[in-house]
């Protein structure tokens, strides 16, 4: 079985702030993570995945995550946010060979001027 | 190219009816998966069809159930339906079994029950 654990349900953040979002997971095989965004009234639009490889991981619009095995965090990061990336994220893990994604409870970033 | 569609967009049905929601995955992807995204729960896994065939199911009672035809494009129904299917049904589609490219989700349909 694998779980998802986002520590933060609301993350408030001034613009051009850097900004981390927590994820923690578990599970008993290798895995596969991702981190997805959704805007109000959207679907789940993919940032970033981690499937092997090099830890460090660049995704789309200046998000980058880090995966680390020994703590199972995959944390979200950017280090200057824009009012536009206000909305909520995802972090979800997929047991390698699996075929489902298991999600986090979600992490709204909220960023004010 | 096309992304994930999903039709309708929003759906209002009253208790006990059924309801049927339809995915096209993009084009080339056999594998879709749906998630049903409420306040209380988060996204749950549905279920998920590759070639044709459920490969994997949550844990969701019988009344939910869906099938995926020979172009790729999958329908889900939930019958006698609750106020509690209240929810966002998302539908996700990858080429392979497994979402390990990562899945690409389409924009939902939002199911109201009455």
């Amino acid at each position: 079985a694998q779980s998802v654990t986002q520590l933060d349900s609301q993350v408030p953040v001034f613009e051009e702030a850097p900004v981390e979002l927590r994820c923690n997971y578990s599970s008993s095989v290798s895995v596969y993570l991702f981190w997805y965004v959704q805007y109000p009234n959207q679907g789940l639009q993919l940032l970033l995945k981690y499937l092997s490889g090099s830890t460090l991981v660049k995704g789309i619009n200046g998000f980058e995550a880090e995966f680390n095995k020994s703590q199972t965090s995959f944390h979200l990061r950017k280090p200057s946010v824009h009012i536009s990336d206000t909305a909520e994220y995802f972090c979800a893990v997929s047991g390698a060979g699996y075929s489902t994604l298991t999600f986090g409870k979600g992490t709204m970033l909220l960023v004010s001027p | 190219k096309a992304g994930v569609t999903q039709t309708p967009r929003y759906l209002i049905k009253t208790r006990g009816q059924q309801v049927t929601l339809s995915c096209s995955p993009i084009s080339g992807h056999r594998s879709v998966s749906w998630y049903q995204q409420t306040p209380g729960q988060g996204l749950q896994f549905l279920f998920e069809y590759f070639s044709e065939t459920q490969r994997n199911k949550g844990n969701f009672p019988g009344r939910f159930s869906g099938r995926q035809f020979s172009n790729s494009r999958s329908e889900m129904n939930v019958s006698t339906l609750e106020l509690g299917d209240s929810a966002l049904y998302l539908c996700a589609s990858s080429l392979e079994q497994g979402g390990g490219d990562g899945y690409t989700f389409g924009s939902g349909t939002r199911l109201t029950v009455v």
